[in-house]
């Protein structure tokens, strides 16, 4: 079974631009997660959908935001991009959302750099 | 609120040395917790899980960790470590969906 997938794997924008990330769950996983990962901050949790449907939220602004679609596949974006929104992206798939037995599954995430 | 601590930031041990590493949590319901590994250049892999049961899990890898709820840590342990076990090593804690994860601890395994 193939793993997450997230497109592009690394990404150089300017100061003030917007950009979208895509991902790819494994196939029948119908929860997706954003983690921003960075030297500083460490892995911080963003957002995850279920059906389409933001079910939690991180402590992000509003700039960060996504959507996930009918076939569980999940876009994430940032728009009026700043220095500190550089960081690798990761995706995570999981069966269901917030089930107590739920694994969340990494994908190879999505370098960001803002210049 | 949740949080996960993991006390050694850096690692550095010589083959066949054992390894523990410590994590603590702060969580008032039921926990499940993960150990996850970033190896060099690769993503996030899953080593091993606790969500009830035995307190003594079984990784992959020859990785276990044990879970004492009255002291509320998560350690990992491997007996005897080798070379490729150099990586960045992650706690974390589920909240309904959500990961918490510890700072990491950053292992390197010297020949």
């Amino acid at each position: 079974k193939a793993g997450v997938t997230q497109t592009p794997r690394y990404l150089i924008k300017t100061r003030g631009q917007q950009v979208t990330l895509s991902c790819s769950p494994i196939s029948g996983h119908r929860s997706v997660s954003w983690y921003q990962q960075t030297p500083g901050q460490g892995l911080q949790f963003l957002f995850e959908y279920f059906s389409e449907t933001q079910r939690n939220k991180g402590n992000f602004p509003g700039r960060f935001s996504g959507r996930q679609f009918s076939n569980s596949r999940s876009e994430m974006n940032v728009s009026t991009l700043e220095l500190g929104d550089s960081a690798l992206y990761l995706c995570a798939s999981s069966l269901e959302a917030g089930g107590a037995t739920d694994t969340q599954y990494f994908g190879p995430g999505t370098r960001l750099t803002v210049l | 609120a949740q949080s996960v601590s993991q006390h050694n930031h850096h690692v550095i041990l010589s083959e066949a040395a054992s390894l523990e590493l410590g994590c603590n949590y702060s969580y008032g319901g039921t926990v499940n917790l993960f150990w996850y590994v970033q190896y060099p250049g690769q993503h996030l892999q899953l080593l091993l899980k606790y969500f009830s049961g035995d307190p003594l899990v079984k990784g992959i890898k020859g990785f276990e960790a044990e879970f004492i709820k009255s002291k509320f840590s998560f350690n990992l342990r491997k007996p005897s470590v080798q070379w490729s076990d150099t990586a960045e090593y992650f706690c974390a804690l589920d909240s309904w969906g959500k990961l918490q994860f510890g700072s990491g601890t950053q292992v390197v395994v010297t020949p």
